[in-house]
């Protein structure tokens, strides 16, 4: 079945280190997007891609990097700039025009030792 | 700013009965609606969505009403179910904008058997 795929589902970053989340989807879709969630909160934009090799800030993108190498996937480091990184990360892909829907992952967990 | 906001954050219902759950929205040129769940650890699911040209829409055991005059979306479940117990989002695409849709904060729908 197509989707999207996160992995890994429980991540734990170590101060001062950089960890990174992968998002691979086989549904063909231009777009990528990642958010994050905070408890009992929205869906918070960080970046997205609407095509290979390209991609755009959102609105709380500081520290945070992401690369767009293939149509299907779109990785998402947490660097070390990233001072409070405790929260459950969302990938999504979409048909690049408006109108339609977002495809999600299932996350990925990322805690602080 | 305009934003995408939800009437509550907590709603409890008895398995059998109605649900409904309400979203507010302040930005007139939003054209595109979609209703999104979340179960717990999960990424958010597709339920239905509605273009603005449209009052209402129906799916399978649920109905999106859309009233442009007071800036008003809900989502209607019909019977119930201990399954259908999640956060449900509300988001909206703005046109002329971009396709990335801006999230509400959730509702907490909560089934008793």
């Amino acid at each position: 079945d197509g989707g999207i795929t996160q992995s890994p589902k429980y991540l734990f970053r170590k101060e001062g280190q950089n960890v990174t989340l992968s998002c691979e989807q086989n549904l063909n879709h231009d777009a990528m997007y990642w958010y994050r969630q905070d408890p009992g909160q929205g869906l918070r934009l960080i970046y997205y891609s609407q095509i290979v090799n390209d991609f755009q800030k959102g609105d709380i993108a500081e520290g945070y990097s992401v690369s767009r190498e293939k149509k299907e996937s779109f990785p998402l480091t947490v660097t070390s700039a990233q001072k409070n990184p405790t929260a459950f990360y969302l990938c999504a892909s979409s048909i690049d025009r408006l109108g339609q829907p977002q495809h999600f992952g299932d996350g990925t967990r990322l805690s602080i030792l | 700013g305009e934003s995408v906001g939800l009437h509550l954050p907590t709603l409890s219902v008895q398995e059998g009965d109605n649900s409904i759950i309400n979203c507010a929205y302040s930005n007139s040129a939003s054209d595109y609606f979609i209703w999104y769940k979340q179960e717990s650890g999960k990424g958010p699911q597709f339920i239905i969505d509605i273009r603005s040209n449209m009052d209402k829409r129906q799916g399978q055991r649920v109905t999106v009403l859309l009233n442009k005059t007071v800036k008003h979306l809900s989502l209607q479940i019909a019977a119930t179910q201990p399954g259908d117990s999640a956060v449900y989002f509300c988001a909206e695409n703005i046109r002329g904008g971009s396709y990335i849709p801006t999230f509400g904060r959730g509702t907490s729908l909560i089934v008793h058997p």
